[in-house]
């Protein structure tokens, strides 16, 4: 059985702070991906990781696929209140998506 | 704005009674999924039809009842509910293997 985790599960720091998050499995994926959940919203994908040790960005965010592909983190850079939310990893599984068990960010201003 | 729309955005409903949540997608997606979600907790999936057909079950208790009644289409029946039953219930759709375009899900309350 395939499993993601995940840590930190909470996050609490101040708004211009930096800050990583850590999705790691004993398993090999031939992608992760990384989704984004508001208050009150489903969950939004961020980025599809495909290749070992690829790195993307997304403005503030900076995410990267381990070379082993078992493992992918996400930075912000300079945190605003807007990223206040759960951030997911997950992964293909078979026919499903597992997930990981999220991070919940909390921006303080 | 999602494109995967579901219907109604709040549900309050008794132990005893039916109801039906409904999702909608144009994206010609041909896989439809449903999820059901605790606060601060990851999606846990349900069902996943495939091609319109149900092709993956996970021991969801029979008080909740999927159908796909086309491509676009996915409702989910409820009926004889409990109070634990009560979380967030997200409708999502893809291709098969890539990733998910979830809606914004229906808060379900049972009373």
């Amino acid at each position: 059985t395939q499993l993601l985790e995940q840590s930190p599960q909470f996050l609490s720091i101040q708004e211009g702070e930096n800050l990583t998050v850590y999705c790691n499995s004993s398993s090999v994926f031939s992608s992760l991906q990384w989704y984004r959940q508001e208050p009150g919203e489903g969950p939004v994908l961020l980025v599809t990781v495909v290749t070992g040790g690829e790195v993307k960005k997304l403005k503030r965010l900076t995410f990267q696929f381990g070379d082993a592909r078992k493992d992918s983190s996400l930075h912000i850079t300079a945190a605003q209140t807007g990223d206040t939310g759960l951030y997911l990893c997950a992964g293909p599984s078979y026919d499903k998506v597992i997930f990981g068990p999220g991070t919940s960010l909390s921006v303080i201003p | 704005d999602t494109e995967v729309t579901q219907t109604p955005k709040h549900l309050v409903m008794g132990m005893t009674n039916k109801k039906s949540l409904k999702c909608e997608q144009h994206m010609g997606h041909r896989a439809m999924y449903w999820y059901k979600q605790k606060a601060k907790k990851p999606p846990e999936l349900m069902f996943v039809y495939s091609y319109e057909k149900l092709s993956i079950n996970e021991s969801v208790p029979s008080r909740f009842s999927p159908e796909c009644p086309n491509s676009s289409l996915l409702n989910l029946h409820l009926h004889a509910l409990q109070p634990e039953d009560s979380a967030l219930y997200l409708c999502a759709s893809s291709y098969r293997g890539s990733p998910l375009h979830f809606g914004n899900g229906t808060r379900l309350t049972v009373t």
